[in-house]
């Protein structure tokens, strides 16, 4: 089942903070973002897991909450580069014939504007 | 080296042509996936090779058949497409299948198919 994201699109100018939220209606074992670029392959960003062990870039952050099934990606400082479609990619079973795989969330547009 | 390649970036074929779409990374990964992308949509995972050996398959038709020759070699061959199977095929590799999944996957640039 595809996870949700919210917002679907956002603008920013250079400098400021944005929040893009994942959300799962069962439970999650790990959450992965991933950032493309258009025409471009997507790139990792961040790992999550229950329990709170995390995995990713420095100067990017983000949150899991197992309770609510949610994860959060926040972007501070937007740089012009920060620019692209972000998906959050769940794992919604542990082990099984769904060993390991990722389901995406249709995605959010970030732009950011000088 | 953190690349992965794939080969070739653009293909037109026809609906009873035979194709083969090529995947290779030299990072000592031993998962690798093949994802289907349409426009503006998120990547829909096809097929996973763990250690060489098939271990999902997204119900995906005959028409598409993976193949992982060895650990550093993954293709995905073609036969008899529909028009409806025009998209990016990406494809990507991840250290190890674990699960709870605890490895980035690393994404090739993709290939951009036309069936015609």
């Amino acid at each position: 089942q595809q996870p949700v994201q919210s917002p679907q699109a956002v603008i920013l100018r250079e400098g400021e903070d944005a929040v893009i939220n994942c959300s799962s209606s069962k439970a999650l074992y790990s959450v992965h973002w991933y950032r493309q670029k258009h025409g471009e392959a997507p790139v990792f960003l961040m790992i999550l897991l229950k329990g709170g062990e995390q995995k990713g870039h420095d100067k990017i952050s983000a949150s899991f909450n197992e309770k609510k099934q949610q994860s959060s990606l926040y972007l501070t400082a937007s740089q012009l580069s920060y620019s692209g479609t972000y998906f959050c990619g769940t794992e919604m079973n542990a082990g099984g014939t769904s060993y390991g795989k990722l389901t995406f969330g249709q995605g959010t547009i970030l732009t950011v504007h000088p | 080296d953190t690349e992965v390649t794939q080969t070739p970036k653009h293909l037109v074929m026809g609906m009873t042509n035979k194709k083969s779409l090529k995947c290779e990374q030299h990072m000592g990964h031993r998962a690798m996936y093949w994802y289907k992308q349409k426009a503006k949509k998120p990547p829909e995972l096809m097929f996973v090779y763990s250690y060489e050996k098939l271990s999902i398959n997204e119900s995906v038709p005959s028409r598409f058949s993976p193949e992982c020759p060895n650990s550093s070699l993954l293709n995905l061959h073609l036969h008899a497409l529909q028009p409806e199977d025009s998209a990016l095929y990406l494809c990507a590799s991840s250290q190890e299948l674990a699960s709870p999944s605890t490895y980035e996957q690393y994404f090739g640039p993709g290939t951009r198919l036309t069936v015609t």
